[in-house]
Protein backbone atom coordinates (compact mmCIF):
# COMPACT_ATOMS: atom_id res chain seq x y z
CA UNK A 1 0.00 0.00 0.00
CA UNK A 2 1.12 3.76 -0.56
CA UNK A 3 2.08 5.89 1.75
CA UNK A 4 3.06 9.54 2.46
CA UNK A 5 5.21 10.33 6.04
CA UNK A 6 5.89 14.28 6.56
CA UNK A 7 7.96 14.09 9.11
CA UNK A 8 7.74 18.04 10.45
CA UNK A 9 5.07 18.63 12.29
CA UNK A 10 5.34 21.75 13.02
CA UNK A 11 6.99 24.41 11.26
CA UNK A 12 7.63 28.48 11.89
CA UNK A 13 9.35 31.11 9.50
CA UNK A 14 9.49 34.53 9.27
CA UNK A 15 7.87 36.77 6.77
CA UNK A 16 9.56 37.34 3.62
CA UNK A 17 11.71 34.75 4.28
CA UNK A 18 12.10 31.06 2.44
CA UNK A 19 10.78 27.54 3.98
CA UNK A 20 10.79 24.08 3.21
CA UNK A 21 8.64 21.46 4.05
CA UNK A 22 9.06 17.66 3.65
CA UNK A 23 7.16 14.67 1.85
CA UNK A 24 8.63 11.27 1.36
CA UNK A 25 6.21 8.56 0.16
CA UNK A 26 6.44 4.88 -0.64
CA UNK A 27 5.39 3.40 -3.80
CA UNK A 28 5.91 0.31 -6.34
CA UNK A 29 4.26 2.48 -9.11
CA UNK A 30 6.26 4.19 -11.74
CA UNK A 31 3.47 7.06 -13.12
CA UNK A 32 1.77 8.99 -10.23
CA UNK A 33 0.52 12.16 -9.24
CA UNK A 34 2.22 13.78 -5.96
CA UNK A 35 0.12 17.21 -4.68
CA UNK A 36 0.63 19.71 -2.04
CA UNK A 37 -2.52 21.20 -0.36
CA UNK A 38 -3.21 24.41 1.82
CA UNK A 39 -5.80 24.03 4.72
CA UNK A 40 -5.96 27.62 6.61
CA UNK A 41 -7.81 28.03 9.45
CA UNK A 42 -10.99 28.25 7.60
CA UNK A 43 -10.27 24.45 6.83
CA UNK A 44 -11.14 24.73 3.29
CA UNK A 45 -8.33 22.20 1.31
CA UNK A 46 -6.60 24.31 -1.64
CA UNK A 47 -4.61 23.09 -3.95
CA UNK A 48 -1.35 24.26 -4.06
CA UNK A 49 0.75 22.58 -6.82
CA UNK A 50 0.98 19.02 -8.40
CA UNK A 51 3.69 17.25 -10.29
CA UNK A 52 3.23 14.47 -12.41
CA UNK A 53 5.92 11.26 -11.93
CA UNK A 54 6.69 10.95 -15.40
CA UNK A 55 7.96 14.55 -15.48
CA UNK A 56 11.66 15.45 -14.75
CA UNK A 57 11.14 18.64 -14.38
CA UNK A 58 10.21 20.44 -11.12
CA UNK A 59 6.68 21.99 -10.86
CA UNK A 60 6.49 25.96 -9.89
CA UNK A 61 3.35 28.12 -8.84
CA UNK A 62 4.32 31.76 -8.36
CA UNK A 63 6.15 31.56 -4.84
CA UNK A 64 5.43 27.97 -4.11
CA UNK A 65 8.04 24.98 -5.62
CA UNK A 66 8.76 21.51 -5.23
CA UNK A 67 11.61 19.63 -5.79
CA UNK A 68 10.80 16.36 -6.77
CA UNK A 69 13.34 13.51 -6.14
CA UNK A 70 11.77 10.13 -7.58
CA UNK A 71 14.41 7.66 -7.43
CA UNK A 72 14.53 8.58 -3.40
CA UNK A 73 10.42 9.24 -3.30
CA UNK A 74 11.06 12.61 -2.02
CA UNK A 75 8.35 15.30 -2.71
CA UNK A 76 9.30 18.84 -0.55
CA UNK A 77 7.67 22.38 -1.17
CA UNK A 78 9.04 25.44 -0.85
CA UNK A 79 7.79 28.77 -0.16
CA UNK A 80 9.37 31.54 -1.08
CA UNK A 81 8.98 35.19 0.05
CA UNK A 82 6.91 33.79 2.90
CA UNK A 83 3.33 35.73 3.93
CA UNK A 84 1.69 35.76 6.83
CA UNK A 85 -1.74 34.25 4.36
CA UNK A 86 0.78 30.95 3.79
CA UNK A 87 0.31 30.03 7.90
CA UNK A 88 -1.73 26.97 7.31
CA UNK A 89 -2.11 23.26 7.58
CA UNK A 90 0.27 22.00 5.08
CA UNK A 91 -0.81 18.63 3.52
CA UNK A 92 1.36 16.09 0.93
CA UNK A 93 -0.72 13.89 -1.07
CA UNK A 94 -0.31 10.66 -3.73
CA UNK A 95 -2.72 9.62 -6.27
CA UNK A 96 -2.32 6.74 -8.49
CA UNK A 97 -3.14 7.56 -12.00
CA UNK A 98 -6.98 7.40 -13.13
CA UNK A 99 -9.54 9.51 -10.56
CA UNK A 100 -8.02 7.14 -7.71
CA UNK A 101 -8.27 8.52 -4.11
CA UNK A 102 -5.24 10.50 -2.61
CA UNK A 103 -3.56 9.09 0.10
CA UNK A 104 -2.69 11.68 2.86
CA UNK A 105 0.37 12.71 4.88
CA UNK A 106 -0.22 13.75 8.03
CA UNK A 107 0.51 17.27 7.60
CA UNK A 108 2.61 20.09 8.73
CA UNK A 109 1.40 23.25 10.28
CA UNK A 110 3.24 26.23 9.46
CA UNK A 111 3.35 29.78 11.08
CA UNK A 112 4.15 32.08 9.47
CA UNK A 113 5.73 35.21 11.95
CA UNK A 114 5.85 38.91 11.34
CA UNK B 1 -20.79 29.66 -10.05
CA UNK B 2 -19.09 26.25 -10.17
CA UNK B 3 -18.13 24.30 -7.57
CA UNK B 4 -18.69 22.06 -4.41
CA UNK B 5 -20.89 22.55 -1.54
CA UNK B 6 -21.42 20.50 1.30
CA UNK B 7 -24.33 20.47 4.41
CA UNK B 8 -24.81 20.99 6.91
CA UNK B 9 -21.66 23.30 7.79
CA UNK B 10 -22.09 21.69 11.85
CA UNK B 11 -23.70 18.99 12.61
CA UNK B 12 -25.06 17.29 15.91
CA UNK B 13 -25.99 13.90 16.86
CA UNK B 14 -27.21 12.16 19.24
CA UNK B 15 -26.38 8.19 20.34
CA UNK B 16 -28.17 5.78 17.95
CA UNK B 17 -29.06 8.39 15.40
CA UNK B 18 -27.93 8.40 11.64
CA UNK B 19 -27.48 11.21 9.95
CA UNK B 20 -26.67 11.90 6.31
CA UNK B 21 -24.35 14.60 4.99
CA UNK B 22 -24.84 16.20 1.61
CA UNK B 23 -22.43 16.60 -1.02
CA UNK B 24 -23.11 18.09 -4.64
CA UNK B 25 -20.97 19.37 -7.45
CA UNK B 26 -21.76 21.47 -10.74
CA UNK B 27 -18.62 20.71 -12.08
CA UNK B 28 -18.87 17.70 -14.27
CA UNK B 29 -16.50 15.73 -12.58
CA UNK B 30 -16.72 11.81 -12.65
CA UNK B 31 -15.45 11.02 -9.33
CA UNK B 32 -16.46 12.09 -6.28
CA UNK B 33 -14.74 10.90 -2.95
CA UNK B 34 -15.41 11.38 1.09
CA UNK B 35 -12.95 12.01 3.37
CA UNK B 36 -12.55 12.33 7.44
CA UNK B 37 -10.43 14.54 9.09
CA UNK B 38 -9.06 13.98 12.78
CA UNK B 39 -6.47 15.95 15.02
CA UNK B 40 -3.17 14.70 14.16
CA UNK B 41 -4.21 12.12 11.66
CA UNK B 42 -4.44 13.77 8.21
CA UNK B 43 -7.25 12.70 5.60
CA UNK B 44 -8.45 9.55 5.53
CA UNK B 45 -11.05 7.96 2.54
CA UNK B 46 -13.93 6.72 3.69
CA UNK B 47 -15.98 6.25 0.54
CA UNK B 48 -15.08 6.77 -3.47
CA UNK B 49 -16.89 6.36 -6.70
CA UNK B 50 -16.00 7.11 -9.69
CA UNK B 51 -19.36 6.47 -12.10
CA UNK B 52 -22.67 6.88 -11.05
CA UNK B 53 -24.49 4.14 -8.65
CA UNK B 54 -20.65 2.26 -8.36
CA UNK B 55 -18.85 3.42 -5.29
CA UNK B 56 -16.01 1.79 -3.68
CA UNK B 57 -15.06 0.76 0.04
CA UNK B 58 -12.20 3.48 1.41
CA UNK B 59 -9.60 2.53 4.52
CA UNK B 60 -12.46 3.36 7.17
CA UNK B 61 -15.63 2.57 5.88
CA UNK B 62 -17.26 0.78 8.94
CA UNK B 63 -20.28 2.54 9.72
CA UNK B 64 -20.92 4.97 7.02
CA UNK B 65 -22.65 4.17 3.78
CA UNK B 66 -23.22 6.03 0.56
CA UNK B 67 -25.55 6.47 -2.27
CA UNK B 68 -24.91 7.69 -6.18
CA UNK B 69 -27.93 7.86 -8.31
CA UNK B 70 -26.46 11.07 -9.46
CA UNK B 71 -23.75 12.53 -10.81
CA UNK B 72 -23.80 15.66 -8.93
CA UNK B 73 -24.53 14.22 -5.69
CA UNK B 74 -23.16 11.71 -3.34
CA UNK B 75 -24.26 11.98 0.05
CA UNK B 76 -22.61 10.39 3.05
CA UNK B 77 -24.53 8.83 6.32
CA UNK B 78 -23.00 8.11 9.17
CA UNK B 79 -25.14 5.33 11.12
CA UNK B 80 -25.33 4.20 14.67
CA UNK B 81 -22.73 1.81 14.18
CA UNK B 82 -19.94 4.13 13.82
CA UNK B 83 -18.43 4.33 17.55
CA UNK B 84 -16.70 7.57 17.25
CA UNK B 85 -17.81 9.41 14.37
CA UNK B 86 -16.95 13.20 15.91
CA UNK B 87 -14.79 14.37 13.44
CA UNK B 88 -14.52 16.99 10.01
CA UNK B 89 -15.51 15.46 6.96
CA UNK B 90 -14.62 16.54 3.28
CA UNK B 91 -16.11 15.78 0.07
CA UNK B 92 -14.03 16.24 -2.92
CA UNK B 93 -14.56 15.38 -6.81
CA UNK B 94 -11.77 15.09 -9.60
CA UNK B 95 -11.52 16.04 -13.34
CA UNK B 96 -12.24 13.67 -15.69
CA UNK B 97 -9.57 13.04 -18.06
CA UNK B 98 -6.21 11.37 -18.52
CA UNK B 99 -5.15 11.18 -14.70
CA UNK B 100 -5.32 14.60 -14.32
CA UNK B 101 -6.19 13.55 -10.48
CA UNK B 102 -6.48 16.85 -9.03
CA UNK B 103 -9.25 16.39 -6.96
CA UNK B 104 -11.00 19.69 -4.93
CA UNK B 105 -12.61 19.95 -2.33
CA UNK B 106 -15.96 21.37 -0.35
CA UNK B 107 -15.84 23.56 2.75
CA UNK B 108 -16.49 20.41 4.78
CA UNK B 109 -18.97 19.57 7.18
CA UNK B 110 -18.10 19.44 11.21
CA UNK B 111 -20.17 16.53 13.00
CA UNK B 112 -20.43 16.35 16.67
CA UNK B 113 -21.64 13.45 18.85
CA UNK B 114 -23.62 14.88 21.75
Amino acid sequence: AQTVTQSQPEMSVQEAETVTLSCTYDTSENNYYLFWYKQPPSRQMILVIRQEAYKQQNATENRFSVNFQKAAKSFSLKISDSQLGDTAMYFCAYAYSGNTPLVFGKGTRLSVIA
Amino acid sequence: DGGITQSPKYLFRKEGQNVTLSCEQNLNHDAMYWYRQDPGQGLRLIYYSQIVNDFQKGDIAEGYSVSREKKESFPLTVTSAQKNPTAFYLCASSIPGQGTDTQYFGPGTRLTVL
